[in-house]
């Protein structure tokens, strides 16, 4: 079946330390988004790519980074520089444009700063 | 980018339909109205999308208001497995969809 993978489902980061998670696609979507969520909130856009080797930084980007080498691997690491990383993080991805489509979103990653 | 209003809570019994409203009084022409939920601990779920016209599909049926500035998310008959956080969502051509902080959704036996 179609869909996107989150790993690992819970990660526990020392302060100080970068840490990757991981988000893996097989709709062949084009399009690929980071959303963090703070208990409570709604989701925040961190970064979004439209294609291959192309990304945007979203409303929250400072402390995080990206790649995006493949059109099925859209890895987001967590720097040091987060002062505030512990949230659940959710990958999304979607057909080009997201007018006329929806997007399919991860199982999320919890990762808390110990 | 366009914002979006909606309660932050409301409560339906089971096998009632429910009826959850989205002002968007700033939406431009172009925009399609999106709805997701989303259940604890889990990433949200798409539930419908339209542009003007209403919509019907297996979970539930969309209304939108002739001037677009409001829609209507409605579910038949609730169950509580429908018990979860609806958002209202705007998008454009921009690839973006902004989440505000949604619906929470309390669906009694």
């Amino acid at each position: 079946d179609g869909g996107i993978t989150q790993s690992p489902k819970y990660l526990f980061r020392k302060e100080g330390q970068n840490v990757t998670l991981s988000c893996e696609q097989n709709l062949n979507h084009d399009a690929m988004y980071w959303y963090r969520q703070d208990p409570g909130q709604g989701l925040r856009l961190i970064y979004y790519s439209q294609i291959v080797n192309d990304f945007q930084k979203g409303d929250i980007a400072e402390g995080y980074s990206v790649s995006r080498e493949k059109k099925e691997s859209f890895p987001l690491t967590v720097t040091s520089a987060q002062k505030n990383p512990t949230a659940f993080y959710l990958c999304a991805s979607s057909p080009p444009g997201t007018e006329d489509y929806g997007y399919t979103f991860g199982s999320g990653t919890r990762l808390t700063v110990v | 980018d366009a914002k979006t209003t909606q309660p932050n809570s409301m409560e339906s019994n089971e096998e009632e339909p429910v009826h959850l409203p989205c002002n968007h009084s700033t939406i431009s022409g172009t925009d399609y109205i999106h709805w997701y939920r989303q259940l604890p601990s889990q990433g949200p779920e798409y539930v419908i999308h339209g542009l003007t016209s209403n919509v019907n599909n297996r979970m539930a049926s969309l209304a939108i208001a002739e001037d677009r500035k409001s829609s209507t998310l409605i579910l038949h008959r609730a169950t509580l497995r429908d018990a979860a956080v609806y958002y209202c969502i705007l998008g454009g051509s921009n690839y973006k969809l902004t989440f505000g902080k949604g619906t929470l959704l309390t669906v009694n036996p």
